[in-house]
């Protein structure tokens, strides 16, 4: 059974840093591109970034381009997210989830259950 | 605001037959597979429909989703108190530097 349990997440001051982080199981995890998706409190979903499968190419949303950074060790199966330059619009809860295949598709078939990140003075 | 467009609610009675839309353009939906995620309250997104029309494994055949030109839909029949959720289309975009879009979302409500 796949798992993806995120951790890392909490109350940082605006300007602050986060590393969140994403134990993944039940899978071989270097097989399949992984994801980090967004949702502020009462809104939608909004795709965060993405790696490949090597962690060579990611994608980012133009929100956090240049400030959040997605990478992954493929030889402790986890997915992480460095969250820098943080502001009050980056709170929300952020699942990894898994890509099916490769990139270029919003097929994600395996989500975590979030770990909430808030930015507040 | 999504470039991807959804209705924000829907409704329905039990035993009815509801669709939910999503509008896009020729760089997303236009070319490239949609896909349709269930959130339930309080819980994670689930993958209810894939490459536009595909169920994944337990997803019961009440829900169906089609695509046509730069439009898809998600259409739920038999509906049941328990589809009363929040349901996102998303794809990629080839136009945009971050390529993957999610719809605004549809709460559907079961009355």
């Amino acid at each position: 059974e796949v798992q993806l349990v995120e951790s890392g997440g909490g109350l940082v001051r605006p300007g602050g840093s986060l590393r969140l982080s994403c134990a993944a199981s039940g899978f071989t995890f270097t097989h399949f591109a992984m994801n980090w998706v967004r949702q502020a409190p009462g809104k939608g979903l909004e795709w965060v970034s993405t790696i490949t499968l090597s962690g060579i190419t990611t994608y980012y949303a133009d929100s956090v381009r240049g400030r959040f950074t997605i990478s992954r060790d493929n030889s402790n199966n986890t997915l992480f997210l460095q969250m820098n330059s943080l502001r009050a619009e980056d709170s929300a809860t952020y699942f990894c989830a898994k890509s099916r295949y490769g990139v270029g598709d919003a097929d994600f078939d395996s989500w975590g259950q979030g770990t909430l990140v808030t930015v507040s003075s | 605001q999504s470039v991807l467009t959804q209705p924000p609610s829907a409704s329905g009675t039990p035993g009815q037959r509801v669709t939910i839309s999503c509008s896009g353009s020729s760089s997303n939906i236009g070319t490239n597979y949609v896909y349709w995620y269930q959130q339930l309250p309080g819980a994670a997104a689930k993958l209810l429909i894939f490459r536009n029309t595909q169920r994944p494994s337990g997803v019961p055949d009440r829900f169906s989703g089609s695509k046509s030109g730069t439009s898809a839909s998600l259409a739920i029949s038999g509906l049941r108190s328990e589809d009363e959720a929040d349901y996102y289309c998303a794809t990629w975009d080839d136009s945009l530097s971050g390529p993957v879009i999610f719809g605004g979302g549809t709460r559907l409500t079961v009355l």
